[in-house]
């Protein structure tokens, strides 16, 4: 039972375009929602964070959108530059915490110069 | 600084075997938890503390073991490995945020290979 989906395992984007990466969620009691970045033989890196009080949360060229009663979530990167390239991982929290995260199968963005 | 980090990059094990994956962080954080990642999945918690002296299960718990002595410390330890255990392990800290805009840090990884 996958409680975090993103369903699209790949993304290509040409440089200087908006990416879009989409998560969507089924559990009602996630109230923390993050996204985190991966390189190749790497750990995962934080990358910007919504709570469910919120609808968006931006960050230099990172918005993060939220749609509580979809229970969707997405991610826009604006321009997109090549070091953009990486997997990206949705996770949820159910307590405004870090300690239990739920993530999502990730989605590998590619853009194209 | 250090951040989080993991110990050791690589294993190779026997079925059968057991080992502990070592994990220490220098930020003070009161959060560590331990996932795994397998191909074509999504991070899975293994088992995760809140503070030192207190562990709790994730949701892949099985045939591993935790403890939390210290703060700084949070090994994770195997007890009979078998090959559905290879896997790339990860290590986070993190602190208690509230509202905030908070993270979890992650180590660089465990490859470990069961065989």
């Amino acid at each position: 039972d996958q409680q975090v989906k993103q369903n699209s395992p790949s993304l290509s984007v040409q440089e200087g375009r908006i990416s879009i990466l989409n998560c969507d969620y089924t559990n009602s009691m996630f109230d923390y929602f993050l996204w985190y970045k991966k390189y190749p033989a790497e750990g995962p890196t934080f990358l910007i964070s919504i709570s469910s009080i919120k609808d968006k949360n931006e960050d230099g060229r990172f918005t993060v959108f939220l749609n509580k009663s979809a229970k969707h979530l997405s991610l826009h990167i604006v321009p997109s530059q090549p070091g953009d390239s990486a997997v990206y991982f949705c996770a949820a929290s159910p307590n405004f915490g870090n300690e239990k995260l739920t993530f999502g199968t990730g989605t590998r963005l590619t853009i194209i110069p | 600084n250090a951040g989080v980090t993991q110990t050791p990059k690589f294993q190779v094990l026997k079925t059968g075997q057991s080992m502990t994956l070592q994990c220490a962080q220098d930020m003070n954080h009161e959060y560590m938890s331990w996932y795994r990642q397998d191909p074509g999945m999504g991070l899975r918690l293994i088992h995760y503390s809140v503070g030192a002296g207190i562990t709790d299960q994730g949701e892949v718990p099985n045939g591993y073991n935790v403890s939390r002595s210290t703060t700084e410390d949070f090994p994770l330890r195997l007890l009979s490995a078998a090959p559905s255990q290879t896997s790339v392990y990860f290590c986070a800290s993190s602190s208690f945020s509230g509202l905030n805009n908070a993270e979890a840090f992650f180590g660089q990884g465990t490859r470990l290979t069961v065989v």
